[in-house]
């Protein structure tokens, strides 16, 4: 059983050019969550999704940050014109449907490491 | 902002002491949630306990819940070396969609 796959682990991008990160969540999952972890510190929300939805994106950036979940393949955090601020370790987590909300527990990638040159 | 604190920031101890850890939020919630993340990995959830619970269990790790308090303990009892990890709480907003997650303590288990 497969668990939440992020691709790639290590990106460097120059400034003004684009990142896209993957996420596959595990099998039966449709929610996926999107954090941002800057070095020493705890991780940020960023998005909330289920499969073709955005569900919560008030973490995100308004600018240059866009995400999707769509109805085939990985969710996909997309950054476009990196700056040297953007670099960050980013974690997709997923969890099962569940008709309560906050019930369930969180499965997270090994994350995505971003480097702006 | 929900978002928890831990505290301590860093906690060294040796090898078969206990180590504790706590964290504070600020609105109500669902449940709270411990993980455990080694560096350079993602993290690994360890236990999670509900509004209605005070206390659990589970193997070495024990928790504890005082919402009235808002806050939470996390007990590693007769720690090893391989617990060396940071530890983070993270809570669900009653009505809203999030994780929020705090800032983690970084424990150090000295063998």
């Amino acid at each position: 059983n497969a668990g939440v796959m992020q691709n790639p682990r290590h990106l460097v991008r120059r400034r003004g050019q684009e990142a896209r990160l993957r996420c596959s969540p595990m099998k039966g999952h449709s929610h996926v969550y999107w954090y941002r972890q800057l070095p020493e510190e705890g991780l940020k929300f960023m998005v909330y999704l289920q499969k073709e939805n955005i569900i919560d994106e008030s973490g995100m950036p308004k600018e240059r940050f866009s995400a999707e979940f769509p109805k085939e393949g990985p969710s996909i955090l997309r950054i476009q014109q990196v700056v040297r601020g953007d670099s960050a370790a980013y974690f997709c987590a997923s969890s099962p449907p569940s008709p309560f909300r906050g019930t369930g527990e969180l499965f997270f990638g090994e994350g995505s490491r971003l480097t702006v040159l | 902002s929900q978002q928890g604190e831990e505290d301590p920031q860093a906690l060294s101890i040796q090898e078969g002491e206990n180590a504790t850890m706590n964290c504070s939020y600020k609105t109500s919630i669902n449940n709270l949630q411990w993980y455990r993340q080694n560096s350079g990995r993602g993290l690994v959830h360890l236990i999670l306990i509900r509004s209605n619970e005070r206390e659990k269990h589970s193997g070495r790790l024990r928790v504890t819940l005082d919402t009235s308090k808002k806050s939470s303990s996390l007990l590693i009892t007769a720690s090893r070396a391989a617990d060396t990890a940071s530890y983070f709480c993270a809570t669900d907003a009653y009505t809203g969609n999030q994780f929020y997650f705090g800032t983690g303590t970084s424990l150090t288990v000295i063998p």
